[in-house]
């Protein structure tokens, strides 16, 4: 299947300073990426979707002002976790698919632990 | 509303043996895919298996297999000849034309013992 890589794989942080997490689709072009979170034994809470070249739509509840998403080519998105606190700490995980078709598979890349202290 | 029903929050089974991970599903779509995603220890999220609402005949992927019953909306995965690389979280999922985004069940943790 296709790759999906995420950097850093583990952030540690001070409490008010900004996290920015990237993802990027090593070997195909992701028309369309979405970000998760996931809380410890849980299921993943989708954050938000984005389309290169456009801003994201986030899911009800999520501060845009707060999780900034950037894709801004058909391979790299990024995540910016903005004047993070402790209740931001969590697993993130983004994945993407070509978008070419609904319901294409998605492929996910491998996470990234936020510890905010 | 659309979701995703695991009924089985964990499960534990010997090594070799056969196991059933079950799933219902509502939506009110008629076009849609389901899949079974598994998440190892290392939280990589991998498709174990994917099936098409249309298709009829039921998806395998060499020891997985699924149970799609459409009209019960239920899509159990089958595993044989299990192995303790199984040992894994299971969602279970669905997308529609829709929505194209991914519904995630809340998973079942499966363990493989030697």
């Amino acid at each position: 299947g296709a790759v999906v890589s995420q950097h850093p794989s583990w952030v540690i942080c001070k409490s008010g300073t900004s996290v920015k997490i990237e993802c990027r689709s090593l070997d195909f072009q992701a028309t369309t990426m979405f970000w998760y979170r996931q809380f410890p034994k849980k299921s993943l809470m989708l954050m938000a979707t984005s389309n290169e070249g456009s801003k994201a739509t986030y899911e009800q509840g999520v501060e845009k002002d707060k999780f900034l998403i950037n894709h801004a080519s058909l391979t790299l998105s990024t995540l910016t976790v903005t004047s993070a606190h402790p209740e931001d700490s969590s697993f993130y995980i983004c994945s993407g698919n070509s978008g070419v078709r609904w319901g294409e598979t998605q492929y996910f890349g491998p996470g990234t632990r936020l510890l905010v202290l | 509303a659309q979701t995703v029903t695991q009924s089985q929050p964990e499960m534990s089974v010997q090594e070799a043996e056969t196991v059933t991970l079950s799933c219902t599903y509502d939506t009110s779509e008629n076009n849609y895919y389901l899949f079974w995603y598994k998440q190892p220890p290392s939280r990589q999220m991998i498709l174990v298996i994917r099936q098409e609402a249309y298709k009829q005949q039921n998806a395998t992927e060499n020891r997985f297999s699924v149970n799609f019953q459409k009209a019960a909306k239920s899509f159990s995965l089958k595993i044989s000849d299990s192995q303790l690389g199984d040992t894994a979280m299971y969602f279970c999922a669905f997308i529609t034309a829709r929505d194209d985004k991914i519904i995630f069940g809340k998973g079942t943790r499966l363990h493989i013992l030697p």
